[in-house]
């Protein structure tokens, strides 16, 4: 069936360091890629999102390119701020479904 | 702004109890889903609603229900509560436009004792 698998955390790192967080999908079809966030106390917002092969998605200095040749969709960020501390979910939908990764917490300390 | 919101924060309940989760938008929005966030195990789709007094289950739905009465109002309800469902539940909503994302509220922890 259709999933996500992203990379495991928690993630920690310095301000100004380089974030690459690693997710494959599975699907059936054509599915479109997003990115979640999720601060602390808050529910989740849509980071960014591509809906079809070679889309670049991007949004505050994240970006993820929709691969299908490795079936990826790696979330990167040049350099992390303390205030992107949170959780990130890769997510696809096909159908009437998304399908979410189990998140990775990401800590950025100055 | 758009909104989602979800009736209470935090809840505690003993076991056994029965339990509603209300979740309202004002998107006007066909689509709403219910989730419960685990540690370890990121979101998992409980039940989800396409239209007015429809429903579907999702992966795990056993131990709970839904209501859809009005297409604004999407309801969890927990039969008799267990241990087992002290969780994060989040509910979200979409549109019918394909390529739209889901709009989440803000989450109720909920804790069975």
């Amino acid at each position: 069936g259709d999933s996500v698998t992203q990379m495991e955390g928690p993630v920690t790192l310095s301000e100004e360091a380089c974030l690459t967080i690693n997710c494959t999908y599975t699907a059936t079809g054509y599915p479109s890629l997003f990115w979640y966030v999720q601060y602390p106390g808050e529910g989740l917002q849509l980071l960014l999102k591509a809906t079809k092969a070679d889309d670049k998605g991007s949004n505050k200095g994240f970006e993820a390119t929709y691969r299908k040749e490795t079936t990826s969709f790696h979330l990167e960020k040049g350099s992390v701020q303390v205030s992107d501390s949170a959780v990130y979910f890769c997510a696809l939908h096909t159908g009437n479904q998304f399908y979410f990764g189990t998140g990775t917490s990401l800590t950025v300390i100055p | 702004d758009v909104k989602v919101t979800q009736s209470s924060r935090y809840l505690v309940k003993r076991t056994g109890e029965k339990v509603f989760l209300e979740c309202v938008q004002d998107m006007d929005h066909e689509n709403m889903f219910w989730y419960r966030q685990d540690p370890g195990l990121g979101l998992r789709l409980i039940y989800f609603s396409y239209d007015v007094k429809m429903k579907e289950k999702g992966d795990i739905p056993e131990g709970y229900s839904v209501s859809r009465e009005k297409k604004e109002r999407f309801s969890l309800i927990l039969e008799s509560a267990s241990t087992n469902q002290t969780s994060m539940y989040l509910c979200a909503s979409k549109g019918d436009t394909r390529w739209e994302k889901l709009f989440f509220g803000s989450g109720t922890q909920l804790s069975v004792l």
